[in-house]
């Protein structure tokens, strides 16, 4: 059985920064690419990040480019999203999500919500 | 970046209703085009890719269609458990990936 579990949520003053973890099982980890996708509150989804099998692709959005690293541990099973200069428009559900095709999400996991607030 | 357009923002229908869902792109993708349902509470689920593929698992009553830039989501007969936010999304030429805005599927 196909398994995400994200960590790392929480409420955080904007400026600060948060670690949020992505646990996978049930596959062949280092075989698939990892995206994360988010969604604010009464929005919609928007993605985030991916970083490839070995770790040497990654991309992310505009919204997040220079302010987020995306990494992952292949020995552990884990990806990692480095949330820096968290801004209040960074309040949302965090999801991970495996790659199917370099660019389809199959399966996600259930959310870590993160609150960026003063 | 590519510009996915969702109508109608929310469908009110009945249990064994058909539902059709449109997604137009803002350029040509191909067939490179997702759908995927969103319940409260729980992780999203991918239902179509390649604009026409049935994901593992999802049951016969959804199908897609489309290519260029007007794709198709449809429901042949809806179930309760189908009442649902549906999106699609794109993976031409990115980054980034974006995805349309959304339809709610809601129970009349």
């Amino acid at each position: 059985q196909m398994h995400l579990v994200e960590s790392g949520g929480g409420v955080v003053q904007p400026g600060r920064s948060l670690r949020l973890s992505c646990a996978a099982s049930g596959f062949a980890f280092s075989t698939y690419a990892i995206h994360w996708v988010r969604q604010a509150p009464g929005k919609g989804l928007e993605w985030v990040a991916v970083i490839s099998t070995d770790g040497s692709i990654k991309h992310y959005a505009d919204s997040v480019r220079g302010r987020f690293t995306i990494s992952r541990d292949n020995s552990h099973n884990m990806v990692y999203l480095q949330m820096n200069s968290l801004r209040t428009d960074d309040t949302a559900l965090y999801y991970c999500a495996r790659d199917k095709a370099w660019g389809w999400f199959d399966p996600w996991g259930q959310g870590t919500l993160v609150t960026v607030s003063s | 970046e590519i510009v996915l357009t969702q109508s109608p923002a929310t469908l009110s229908l009945s249990p064994g209703e058909r539902a059709t869902l449109s997604c137009r792109a803002s350029q040509s993708i191909s067939n490179y085009l997702a759908w995927y349902q969103h319940r409260p509470g729980q992780a999203p689920r991918l239902l179509i890719y390649d604009a026409s593929n049935r994901a593992t698992a999802i049951p016969a009553r959804f199908s897609g269609s489309g290519s260029g830039t007007d794709f198709t989501l449809t429901i042949s007969s809806l179930e309760p458990e189908d009442f649902a936010v549906y999106y699609c999304q794109h993976r031409s030429n990115w980054p980034p990936l974006t995805f349309g805005g959304g339809t709610k599927v809601e129970i009349k």
